[in-house]
């Protein structure tokens, strides 16, 4: 069974921080990878989307890596801003659903 | 183009009343899905329907809870009757086709469902 964990739960970090959220996976048999954001009251958006072939992603200040041997993805964050307080969610697509991590809840502060 | 749409938008029932939600996925998204989170959990999908029959409907509890999407294209989900444990929010999510490779899903809003 597809179990998905996400460390840390929570982060707080002064803007201008680059960060690192992490997401590990126990079956490495999967289609995709995927990290949402998710703000307050409103539904997940999809911010990258990694192959099962590929190894990384890319997006603006966003980067999202795959190293699907070890079940490991990591989305770094460049330069953060206050606005990119959210809760990020990974989800790996295994069989025929999506999978998804319990979240990390980011605030960046001015 | 306009997103997935989801009413109502929050809701307060007591435990053993019926409440149903209702979802109109983006236009000419063949796939619908159903997805519970519970706070502090991320999604869990309940139901995927294909076009209007469905795909998985494994972890939907179907003692209490319905789902059905009529002609393809909306669907609505029912809880009947229910309890303390079902306070989460329901979200709605749609995508062209069923490949595993390269859909995205677009998710809603969602509607948040307290049960006292």
């Amino acid at each position: 069974k597809q179990e998905v964990t996400q460390i840390p739960a929570a982060l707080s970090v002064p803007e201008g921080e680059n960060l690192v959220l992490n997401c590990s996976f126990t079956d490495s048999a999967i289609y995709n990878l995927q990290w949402f954001r998710q703000d307050p009251g409103k539904g997940l958006t999809s911010l990258l989307l990694i192959q099962s072939s590929q190894r990384e992603q890319t997006s603006g200040r966003l980067n999202a890596s795959l190293d699907k041997s070890s079940g490991r993805s990591t989305l770094y964050i460049a330069a953060s801003q206050p606005g990119d307080s959210a809760t990020y969610l990974c989800a790996v697509h295994n069989t025929d659903k999506l999978i998804f991590g319990t979240g990390t809840r980011l605030q960046v502060f001015p | 183009e306009a997103g997935v749409a989801q009413s109502p938008r929050y809701k307060i029932i007591e435990k053993r009343q019926s409440v149903a939600f209702w979802c109109n996925p983006i236009s000419g998204h063949a796939t619908l899905y159903w997805y519970q989170q519970i706070l502090g959990q991320g999604p869990k999908l309940l139901i995927q329907f294909q076009n209007n029959g469905v795909v998985d409907d494994s972890q939907l509890p179907k003692d209490r809870f319905s789902a059905e999407r009529l002609k393809g294209v909306d669907s609505t989900l029912k809880i009947q009757p229910a309890k303390l444990e079902d306070s989460a929010v329901y979200l709605c999510a749609s995508s062209q086709t069923t490949s595993h490779s390269t859909d995205t899903q677009y998710f809603g809003p969602g509607t948040r469902l307290t049960v006292l």
